[in-house]
């Protein structure tokens, strides 16, 4: 079965510090797709990544990295040098060709970034 | 990117009566879209898939009497909350896929009184 946790389920870090959000997945296909995206608190989804399965390598994207390992299923969301407007609820979420592209979602970790 | 474009964004409405929410793909096409609900500080569960020109897929426990879902084109998708509860008060969000990515609503919070 097709699974998506995100253990950290609330962080808070000060501005300008480095946060990492973690995500692990679960799941018996061989082709599928990997997702993060950020929910602040008007409520829209934000796309940030699309990762596949066959591409681990890690992407930068400004602030934003991802480390994509499937040695250990995890496809983690590091944010370097924090500012307040990253503030919101983040979703790491799962879906593969086999199954009608639905998308899977994690519980999803609210961050807090202090100023 | 792509948007997809839900309205309204809040409804309040009586218990008993049936809301309607619309979901477009503005400037894709979209034979199946997606529509999920997110309780308040909770992740987005999966209610059902919407597939133009045919029945809808629900998810397991979500009754398809309650939650009528209409795909009648490429570009909208309707979910409609029958004799709505306040148990059905809840965000609604909907989904499409422009290619690989899936793109969301602005999501519709509902408010059964």
């Amino acid at each position: 079965a097709q699974k998506v946790t995100q253990a950290q389920t609330e962080i808070s870090v000060v501005e300008k510090e480095d946060v990492t959000l973690d995500c692990v997945y679960e799941t018996r296909d061989t082709t599928y797709y990997l997702f993060w995206y950020k929910q602040p608190p008007s409520g829209e989804l934000v796309f940030l990544i699309r990762r596949n399965s066959f591409d681990e390598q890690n992407e930068i994207s400004g602030r934003y990295s991802w480390n994509f390992q499937k040695s250990t299923s995890s496809f983690n969301f590091t944010i370097t040098a924090s500012q307040v407007v990253d503030s919101a609820v983040y979703f790491c979420a799962l879906s593969d060709e086999n199954r009608d592209d639905k998308i899977i979602f994690g519980k999803g970790t609210r961050l807090h970034i202090l100023p | 990117g792509a948007v997809v474009s839900q309205h309204p964004s809040w409804v309040i409405c009586k218990s008993g009566t049936s809301v309607k929410i619309e979901c477009r793909s503005l400037d894709f096409q979209a034979t199946t879209m997606f529509w999920y609900r997110q309780f308040p500080k909770q992740s987005l569960m999966l209610m059902a898939t919407s597939n133009e020109g045919s029945k809808a897929t629900y998810e397991q426990g979500v009754e398809k009497d309650k939650f009528l879902i209409n795909h009648a084109s490429l570009t909208l998708s309707t979910l409609t909350v029958t004799s709505a509860h306040p148990e059905d008060s809840s965000f609604y969000i909907c989904s499409a896929r422009d290619g690989a990515v899936a793109f969301f609503g602005q999501g519709t919070r509902l408010t059964v009184v």
